[in-house]
């Protein structure tokens, strides 16, 4: 099956420091992308859709200007919590479309677990 | 606004027993339904998947779910569950406009003592 990647797995940066996710679609390309957040035993909650060479499309609520969106190619969107403060810390999750696929079926990544000091 | 209920948040069992959770959700027009599972320290994995067909669909592990649109139901179900089966179990509708963004369930916690 389409399988994805997220890089670094967990990070733990400092309060006003920045930090960049990676997700990357292996081995199918994906024109959309969507980003989560999971907060402990809660279920996901959509950030934003990333479109492949163009702007990303933000969640009522979620501060566009705080987490960057960028998906530059096909293969990898990255996510870049900037400013970062101790309430971002979170597990974040991204998924990819694959278009070739079954109409709507994403395929998730590890998850990057975000602690802010 | 599209929502997506589970009635169960936690559950526990012993091995053997039947297992059935609970998925309900609200949108008038057409649907996409996944269940979706988190085993403890992995990613989410798909279990299964309805677009059209049959409503009655059968994924990986032994686990099935039925979709009853008047209802608007699409209950997972298994008929006998193992330890391994513990985990997080979310439960997902995608519209057919939107971009196709998933909209989930609070998700299931799933406890089966051996």
């Amino acid at each position: 099956g389409a399988v994805v990647s997220q890089h670094p797995s967990w990070v733990i940066c400092k309060s006003g420091t920045s930090v960049k996710i990676e997700c990357r679609s292996l081995d199918f390309q994906a024109t959309t992308m969507f980003w989560y957040r999971q907060f402990p035993k809660q279920s996901l909650m959509l950030m934003a859709t990333s479109n492949e060479g163009s702007k990303a499309t933000y969640e009522q609520g979620v501060e566009k200007d705080k987490f960057l969106i960028n998906h530059a190619s096909l293969t990898l969107s990255t996510l870049t919590v900037t400013s970062a403060h101790p309430e971002d810390s979170s597990f974040y999750i991204c998924s990819a479309r694959d278009p070739g696929g079954r109409l709507g079926e994403q395929y998730f990544g590890p998850g990057t677990r975000l602690t802010v000091t | 606004a599209q929502s997506v209920s589970q009635h169960n948040h936690h559950v526990i069992l012993s091995e053997a027993a039947s297992l059935e959770l609970g998925c309900n959700y609200s949108y008038g027009g057409t649907v996409n339904l996944f269940w979706y599972v988190q085993y403890p320290g992995q990613h989410l994995q798909l279990l299964l998947k309805y677009f059209s067909g049959d409503p009655l669909v059968k994924g990986i592990k032994g686990f099935e779910a039925e979709f009853i649109k008047s209802k608007f139901s699409f209950n997972l179900r298994k008929p006998s569950v193992q330890w391994s089966d513990t985990a997080e179990y979310f439960c997902a509708v995608q519209n057919a406009g939107n971009n196709r963004k998933l909209i989930w369930g609070l998700g299931t916690s799933l406890a089966v003592n051996p």
